[in-house]
């Protein structure tokens, strides 16, 4: 059972960038899932939540109308559509499954993390 | 958006230590509200959800409580795996947000 998230490296400001997270030894399509990111030093902070089927989507303030995320349920493959970056996207990007025990939400898998950096 | 505060920032603790972690939200969240450790290099890791059901393999001297807007964390008798950065957060709405995290050091 792990996530195993890709896609990272190095852009300029006002590029973009595509995340891929990859779920395995559980089923992908039952879950909910999300991202989450890290700035260098700092503390967690949340970005996006996809429901199972992808029909529902929420995002930070932070990076609503320049992130999205998706999914495609039959690669097992969650995403996440950068653009627009900045130097404070700089960050580990990390995806998480999200159970709900209801009506109580928690991110119990995590991934290891990929990391953006946005610099010229 | 609900706001989250910890306290302490930062903690020394020796080896057998019962720490205490405090979280606070902006409103009332009822106990909407998840506490993760994370070490340095590492993802994090789910320790409590529900402010007070622990997850699955977590030690039984980490526990949780509070609700509304007050919640903490304690550990019962610290020990050495346990030294690291403390994060609650809440989800009771979107966007979910985290605390600014407690970093618990050796004393």
């Amino acid at each position: 059972v792990q996530l195993v998230e890709s896609g990272g490296g190095l852009v300029k400001p006002g590029g973009s960038l595509r995340l891929s997270c990859a779920a395995s030894g559980f089923t992908f399509s039952d879950h909910y899932m999300s991202w989450i990111r890290q700035a260098p030093g700092k503390g967690l902070e949340w970005l996006s939540y996809i429901s199972a089927s992808g029909r529902t989507i929420y995002y930070a303030d932070s990076v609503k109308g320049r992130f999205t995320i998706s999914r495609d349920n039959a690669k097992s493959l969650l995403y996440l559509q950068m653009n627009s970056l900045r130097a404070d996207d700089t960050a580990v990007y990390y995806c998480a499954r999200d159970r709900l025990t209801v009506p109580h939400w928690y991110s119990d898998l995590w991934g290891r993390g990929t990391l953006v950096t946005v610099s010229s | 958006d609900i706001q989250l505060t910890q306290s302490p920032s930062f903690l020394s603790a020796s080896v057998g230590d019962r720490v205490t972690i405090t979280c606070r939200a902006s409103q009332g969240i009822s106990s909407y509200l998840v506490w993760y450790q994370q070490k340095p290099g590492k993802a994090p890791k789910l320790l409590i959800y529900a402010a007070s059901t622990l997850q699955s393999g977590v030690p039984s001297r980490f526990s949780g409580s509070g609700s509304g807007t007050e919640f903490i964390l304690t550990i019962s008798s610290l020990q050495p795996e346990d030294f690291a950065t403390y994060y609650c957060q809440q989800v009771n709405s979107y966007p979910r947000t985290f605390g600014p995290g407690t970093k618990v050091d050796i004393k």
